[in-house]
């Protein structure tokens, strides 16, 4: 597809397993973002990657978030020992990593911890 | 320690008149500013920008106003229409160092046939 897209759609997990959710952003995007919306708040910045330049993982709430992105295209978000507080909205974007370049935000991922 | 603001969470407003968004920022150094729009259900699709070289831009029925000295921006949608129904995000960033984008907790504006 044209778009950025992302998987699953919606997850449901039990507190304290792990959990990954994928994204697979615009093809020839070097930026890639993950971002994630709680119920009632704004888009949190978590980790930024650009090219082969080290993470800006400024945003990751605890030790328990980690992200990787392989060669340069797909991006995986991982949430170890997951606990309620991390319920949300889980959304990439990608961009062309020109300063002003537009981003383009995936459907994101609904993720509820039980 | 909230950057970008949107103090309203809601707005209503009738088919053909004026939606005015608006968005305050702290950091005197953010210097590009963004409004997306969300639906449910998806993720936010760009809508519109600014530099912090201009005051105003403009893109059809969308216009965009940046007050420095106030640290305020505005989006203006004229004239309104019932597909502009949706929740608008204002960010804001810098376009040195990382390019990641502060955003706010979004306006969800009805636009009422």
């Amino acid at each position: 597809g044209a778009g950025v897209s992302q998987s699953p759609s919606n997850k449901v997990t039990e507190k304290g397993k792990d959990v990954e959710l994928r994204c697979d952003p615009i093809s020839g995007h070097t930026a890639l973002y993950w971002y994630r919306q709680s119920l009632g708040q704004g888009l949190e910045f978590l980790i930024y990657f650009q090219g082969n330049s080290a993470p800006d993982k400024s945003g990751l709430p605890s030790d328990r978030f980690s992200a990787e992105r392989t060669g340069g295209s797909v991006s995986t978000l991982t949430i170890q020992r997951t606990q309620q507080e991390d319920s949300a909205v889980y959304l990439c974007a990608s961009s062309l990593g020109v300063r002003t370049g537009e981003t383009f935000f995936g459907q994101g991922t609904r993720l509820t911890v039980v | 320690d909230q950057q970008v603001k949107q103090n309203s969470p809601s707005l209503s407003v009738q088919e053909g008149r004026i939606s005015i968004l608006n968005c305050d920022y702290t950091n005197s150094m953010f210097d590009y500013f963004l409004w997306y729009k969300k639906y449910p259900a998806e993720g936010p699709t760009f809508l519109i920008s600014i530099s912090s070289i201009k005051d105003k831009n403009e893109d059809g029925r969308f216009t965009v106003f940046l007050n420095k000295s106030a640290k305020h921006l505005s989006l203006h949608i004229v004239p309104s229409q019932p597909g502009d129904s949706a929740v608008y995000f204002c960010a804001a960033g810098l376009t040195s160092g990382t390019y990641k984008y502060i955003f706010g907790t979004g306006t969800r504006l009805k636009v009422l046939a």
